[in-house]
């Protein structure tokens, strides 16, 4: 079965311009979770669907990032316009959500995401 | 202050040594607590999960935690040159918090042949 994957790899933009990440969790996942880890700092927990629903959306740094998951399936998160600050490594998570109990988060490679 | 704190390292060991991981913590809300290991250019791997205090034993791998201090610990037995990664510890409020992960900074740890 496959994991949760995360497109792209790696993204190099120049501040003001705008970068949508795409994160397909693993088939049959109703949670899915976005984190950011930037340098030097801890992962940090971004936003959190339940389906197509945004659970929890506490951890969005500001109105420049815009996320999105069609259908309750794959995700997207947009950044526009990015800043300097946006760089660092972007994690999707997913976990099944049949349980009341905390459950196994599977983590995607990352985006890595640079901006100039 | 940071919810998690965590010794960064790097940690360099021979071998065959016994690896002892820590973490501290501030929020007493924190129920589930997670040790994930990840090598270069991969996401966390969920190692060893752990409800409330007690321990937990997987193979070389044990989990403490100790709830009344705030503290957990990940022990690695006879440690493997392949064992060399990152370290996360992650905790959580649990379900009706939404299950977010609130992590360390990470251990790097390096074990020479």
């Amino acid at each position: 079965e496959a994991g949760v994957t995360q497109f792209p790899s790696h993204s190099v933009i120049e501040k003001g311009q705008t970068v949508t990440l795409r994160c397909d969790p693993i088939s049959g996942h109703d949670n899915l979770y976005w984190y950011r880890r930037v340098m030097g700092k801890e992962i940090k927990f971004l936003l959190h669907f339940v389906k197509e629903s945004k659970q929890d959306e506490s951890g969005m740094p500001n109105n420049r990032f815009l996320a999105e998951r069609t259908g309750g399936t794959y995700s997207t998160l947009k950044v526009q316009p990015a800043e300097l600050e946006d760089s660092g490594v972007y994690f999707c998570a997913s976990s099944q959500g049949v349980t009341a109990y905390q459950e196994t988060q599977y983590f995607g490679p990352g985006t890595r995401l640079l901006v100039l | 202050q940071k919810e998690v704190e965590q010794d960064p390292g790097p940690l360099s060991v021979p071998e065959g040594a016994i690896v002892s991981l820590n973490c501290t913590y501030s929020n007493s809300a924190f129920q589930y607590f997670m040790w994930y290991r990840q090598y270069s250019r991969k996401g966390p791997e969920l190692l060893m999960y752990t409800y409330s205090s007690g321990n937990k034993e997987d193979g070389r791998f044990t989990a403490q935690v100790d709830k009344s201090s705030k503290y957990i610990s990940l022990f690695i037995r006879d440690s493997q040159p392949s064992d060399s990664a990152t370290y996360l510890c992650a905790m959580s409020r649990g379900f009706n918090a939404g299950n977010m992960l609130t992590f360390g900074g990470g251990t790097r740890l390096m074990v020479k042949p």
